[in-house]
Parts: C-alpha cells; structure tokens; sequence
C-alpha cells in the first residue's frame, strides 16, 4: 500500500527566500504523485503532479518539484517565496495498488513567510 | 464556470441530531469523495462514489452515511452515531482513474452545540 510522510508540520522562511517542504513516499508500484495546497477555510488546489515522463514538474505560483525515484522523494522548491505563498501543502500519493481510484494525503506542512 | 459546490459553508449540530453536507459538482466527474479534515492529521476519506448509485466506505465511515443518486450530487449525513463530529468536511471529484486530480469544493465547517 502507499503512504506519504511530509517532514516538517510548520515550515518558515523568510520572504524571499528558498522555499523547500520536504515529502517522501512508499509506494510498490510507480507512483503518480501530487502537491496540492490550501488558503485558510478553503477547499485544496492543485499545485503540480508527476505522472509519467520528465521527472521535473513545474506547477502554478513559480513552484516546481523532482520526482527522485532513488531517494523515494517528491520535494516541492520555489525560488523566492512571496507573503501570498503561506498557505498549508499537502504530498499525496495516488493508490494505485488498490481496488478503486484514491489519493492518500501527507498530514500537511503548513508554511509561514516571514518579513 | 464548471466547479464544485458545498453548502452550507457552516453548519452548527446539536446532540442527538443528524445533519446533512450537500456537494454538487457541473464537471461531469464519475468520482466523487468526501474527506474530514482535522488540525495537523491532514485529509482522512470517509466515503467516496466512482459511479452514480455505488459507493465505498474509507478509512472513517463509521457514524456517516452517504447516497449517489444523481452523478452531480454526493450528500454526506453525519449521524448521532460519530460522537465527534466537530471538523472541516471537503468534496472532491474527479474523472476515475489514478493519475487524475481531484478538484475540491470549498468545505464546510461542522461544529456541535
């Protein structure tokens, strides 16, 4: 079965700086990945996905993240963060060894820009 | 503008008492979840529907119960039976295959009286 694990639940960084949130997964057939991420009291948006194909996915709002099979990682960059950029980001995996179509969700990282 | 929505955006239960979440989506979607969504556990499935008239418990079915009547809704009742029900409740749907993203309406917030 897969499973995701995010490191980090409160990551800060100052504006301007590299933002990096950390997620790794398990997973026993290739995997099709996922960052999605959520604004206060809002429904969750698709950043990126990885599917097939070329292992660097760039995403909406400058974001971007390496499938790294080696190291089972999925880490979501992006250069410069931006105030508008905290938000809390979810890794998910999709199960693709199950019976049904799911996504399984990394518990979050909740991201803070500092001034 | 094709979507999903959830109503009410806030929705107040008292002891003892069934309450119901409507989702509706336009994007004509097969798929379509119901996940609970508690500070630091992230998304956790409770029920979820890959074609109308059929659906599959999740991790968390337990004092919930859903219909799949029509391929545009996907109502959740939350029963007397889930003793906590105090959480932020979200739909998604999406076209049933694995590699495809689920769109997410934008939640309501349960809280008990």
């Amino acid at each position: 079965a897969q499973s995701v694990t995010q490191l980090g639940s409160h990551v800060s960084v100052s504006e301007g700086a590299l933002v990096l949130l950390r997620c790794n997964y398990s997973s026993s057939v290739p995997p099709y990945l996922f960052w999605y991420v959520q604004y206060p009291n809002q429904g969750l948006q698709l950043l990126l996905k990885y599917t097939t194909g070329a292992t660097l996915v760039k995403g909406i709002n400058g974001f971007e993240a390496e499938f790294k099979k080696s190291e089972t990682s999925f880490h979501l960059t992006k250069p410069s963060a931006h105030m508008s950029d905290a938000a809390e980001y979810f890794c998910a995996v999709s199960d693709r060894g199950g019976r049904d179509d799911k996504i399984i969700f990394g518990k979050g990282t909740r991201l803070h820009i500092l001034p | 503008d094709g979507g999903i929505t959830q109503s009410p955006k806030y929705l107040f239960r008292k002891e003892g008492q069934n309450v119901t979440l409507s989702c509706e989506q336009n994007l004509n979607h097969d798929a379509m979840y119901w996940y609970r969504q508690d500070p630091g556990q992230g998304l956790r499935l409770i029920y979820y529907s890959q074609i109308v008239n059929d659906f599959q418990k999740g991790d968390i079915a337990e004092g919930y119960s859903v219909s799949r009547e029509k391929k545009e809704s996907f109502p959740l009742t939350v029963t007397s039976a889930q003793k906590n029900p105090t959480a932020f409740y979200l739909c998604a749907s999406s076209i049933p295959t694995s590699q495809e993203t689920q769109y997410f309406g934008p939640g309501t917030r349960l809280l008990v009286l």
